[in-house]
């Protein structure tokens, strides 16, 4: 069956313009995490979602990063007038539940953004 | 609040060869354990899983198993192959949120 998918899979923009990512998780799948991974580092976490509200935003790194998730299915990341420090790939995940048995992580392939 | 500590890496090993990578952690509670792979120009995939004290994941002719008393979840493969080069990444979850490990490069060569 479909994976988890996002666009674009790559995003070159200027400093001071504002992205969109998009995360499509796998269907029934009612948790979504938004990860990002620095060049050579680990996974950072940005923001988790269960159904369409999220209970924990407590890893967005400035007001400039915000998350939505609609019809608890597509999440968009939004980052207010990047900086070059933003620049990473950004990861998303889906599980059928935030606990129990199917916690399980499907990771998408990422949006690897660059800011120049 | 929880954490993850992996062995830094890289590992470079010889075909064959027996690998070992610590991973400890400190939680409340009884965490779920994972450890999630990332091949080279690939995304995450998921390794192995223990989701209670003994428990003994494996996959791929890799295992780990769940340490309560050593609050530990060391990966192992008897005989790595090429094919296994890989940044590996010891990951609990606690209540709903995963704590990834810094990540381990092994390199095997042929």
């Amino acid at each position: 069956g479909a994976g988890v998918s996002q666009s674009p899979s790559n995003k070159v923009t200027e400093k001071g313009k504002d992205v969109e990512l998009r995360c499509d998780p796998i269907s029934g799948h009612t948790a979504l995490y938004w990860y990002r991974q620095r060049l050579g580092q680990g996974l950072e976490f940005l923001i988790y979602f269960q159904g369409n509200s999220a209970p924990d935003k407590s890893g967005l790194p400035s007001d400039r990063f915000s998350a939505e998730r609609t019809g608890e299915s597509v999440s968009t990341l939004t980052i207010q007038r990047t900086q070059q420090e933003d620049s990473a790939v950004y990861l998303c995940a889906s599980s059928f539940t935030a606990r129990g048995r199917e916690d399980t992580q499907y990771f998408g392939p990422g949006t690897r953004l660059t800011v120049l | 609040g929880d954490s993850v500590t992996q062995m830094e890496g890289p590992v470079t090993l010889s075909e064959e060869a027996f690998l070992t990578i610590n991973c400890t952690y400190t939680a409340t509670g009884y965490p779920s354990l994972f450890w999630y792979v990332q091949y080279p120009g690939e995304g995450l995939q998921l390794l192995l899983k223990a989701t209670k004290a003994d428990d003994k994941g494996s996959n791929k002719g890799f295992e780990a198993t769940y340490r309560k008393e050593t609050t530990s979840f060391h990966l192992e493969k008897g005989s790595v192959q090429v094919s296994d080069s890989a940044v590996y990444f010891c990951t609990i979850r606690g209540t709903y949120k995963y704590i990834f490990g810094t990540g381990t490069r092994l390199k095997v060569l042929a």
